[in-house]
């Protein structure tokens, strides 16, 4: 079964910084595309970010191009995003989401969700 | 970019009744559509791939369609458990933009 785990949210500053990590297991994660995927309150799902299975290729939504980068520790099974430069606007919940074994790809198993609230 | 629209944003129907939503890409997309539904409270769930392809457990009375720009997904027959926003996503390349999301109440 797949188990996508994420930790790391909580409250920040505007400006501030924020790492999330994304514990992954029940499928061999070195095979799959992983991406970040954002909701805020009562709002739609945003795609936030994404990486191809090796880690050589990253893709960013505009909104967080330049203060976002995502990561992953093939070794460990965890994907990570690291945010910079936070304003409350990227206040959300942010899931974690398995891909394919290609790059571009949809999601088919979500993580339960961290929540970045940035307010001063 | 490529922008995903969809429609209507929100409707309301009868138990039993034939739905149909609506997602529209700005350029072709070929297939690579997926649609998710995410009922109150709970994680997104993976309806369909590949425009047309049923995810794994999905009940049959979901069914999507579509290629190039137009997509649309069909619940045949709606029930009570069907309520939810449904969503959209292009996956053919960066950025993986979701639509909007249409909501379905009974």
């Amino acid at each position: 079964e797949v188990q996508l785990s994420e930790s790391g949210g909580g409250l920040v500053k505007p400006g501030g910084s924020l790492r999330l990590s994304c514990a992954a297991s029940g499928f061999t994660f070195t095979s799959y595309a992983m991406s970040w995927v954002r909701q805020a309150p009562g709002k739609g799902l945003e795609w936030v970010s994404s990486i191809s299975s090796s880690g050589g290729g990253t893709y960013y939504a505009d909104s967080v191009k330049g203060r976002f980068t995502i990561s992953r520790d093939n070794s460990k099974n965890t994907l990570f995003l690291r945010m910079n430069r936070l304003s409350p606007e990227d206040t959300a919940v942010y899931y974690c989401a398995k891909g394919q074994v290609y790059t571009y790809s949809f999601v088919d198993s979500w993580g339960q969700g961290a929540l970045v609230t940035v307010s001063s | 970019d490529i922008q995903m629209t969809q429609s209507p944003s929100s409707l309301s129907a009868s138990v039993g009744d034939r739905v149909t939503l609506t997602c529209r890409a700005s350029q072709g997309i070929g297939i690579y559509l997926a649609w998710y539904q995410q009922k109150p409270g709970k994680l997104p769930e993976l309806l369909i791939y590949a425009a047309s392809t049923l995810q794994s457990g999905v009940p049959s009375r979901f069914s999507g369609s579509g290629s190039g720009t137009d997509f649309t997904l069909t619940i045949s027959s709606l029930q009570p458990e069907d309520v939810a926003t449904y969503y959209c996503q292009k996956y053919n390349s960066a950025p993986l933009t979701f639509g909007p999301g249409t909501k379905v109440d009974i």
